[in-house]
């Protein structure tokens, strides 16, 4: 059963704290990349990733961090830098840039 | 800078009705254009996409139509059901060698209820 797993599916941060979400794909898959979601707005991209250890900065990767170790893992963490992190976050991966993007269920991350 | 403007934002459909969502792109490197499907609580799912060598692109009820010269694309839901009750994401990404290929930019939604 090919897909992407994110994990967990809620996550509640206090202030000051870093938290890390988990995206995890078996679909052998070079591109992965990581959106973030606010209500009434479309997604923006954080950060993306080509290959295994080169990533590269989206449009709104400040208070964020990634890596990208293994080809079927991409890690997002949400530092205390991150001013206003409460949101959905999407994880999402693609044969290669420009093609077809699969997304996995997302994580709710609050603020509390 | 938001490169792609999607309208309207809400959109009320009665059953077999037909619903349009529209949107108008500003990048000229963009050359392709996705639509995706998202019900609540759960990750987009790629509905149709097309790229700007055809005019036109159907997939059962769901259509495509793109205007190259006019930068908009358009969904088009057929005989709507309100199993297609979502909401609805244009996105547009750029061609090999661009500095926007590959990455997703992605309209504001739109969230369409159609009733029984």
């Amino acid at each position: 059963d090919g897909g992407i797993t994110q994990s967990p599916k809620y996550l509640f941060r206090k202030e000051g704290q870093n938290v890390t979400l988990s995206c995890e794909q078996n679909l052998n898959h070079d591109a992965m990349y990581w959106y973030r979601q606010d209500p009434g707005q479309g997604l923006r991209l954080i950060y993306y990733s080509q290959i295994v250890n080169d990533f590269q900065k989206g449009d709104i990767a400040e208070g964020y961090s990634v890596s990208r170790e293994k080809k079927e893992s991409f890690p997002l963490t949400v530092t205390s830098a991150q001013k206003n992190p409460t949101a959905f976050y999407l994880c999402a991966s693609s044969m290669d840039r420009g093609t077809e993007a699969f997304f996995g269920q997302g994580t709710r991350l609050t603020v509390v | 800078q938001q490169q792609v403007k999607q309208s309207p934002q809400s959109l009320i459909v009665q059953k077999g009705g037909i619903s349009i969502i529209n949107c108008a792109y500003e990048n000229t490197a963009f050359d392709y254009f996705p639509w995706y499907q998202q019900f609540p609580g759960k990750g987009p799912a790629l509905l149709i996409a097309i790229r700007p060598d055809v005019s036109e692109k159907k997939e059962g009820r769901f259509t495509i139509s793109f205007n190259k010269s006019a930068k908009q694309f358009s969904l088009h839901i057929m005989d709507s059901q309100p199993g297609d009750s979502a909401t609805y994401f244009c996105a547009a990404s750029g061609r090999a060698g661009g500095t926007s290929y590959g990455k997703l930019t992605f309209g504001q939604g739109t969230i369409l209820t159609v009733h029984p």
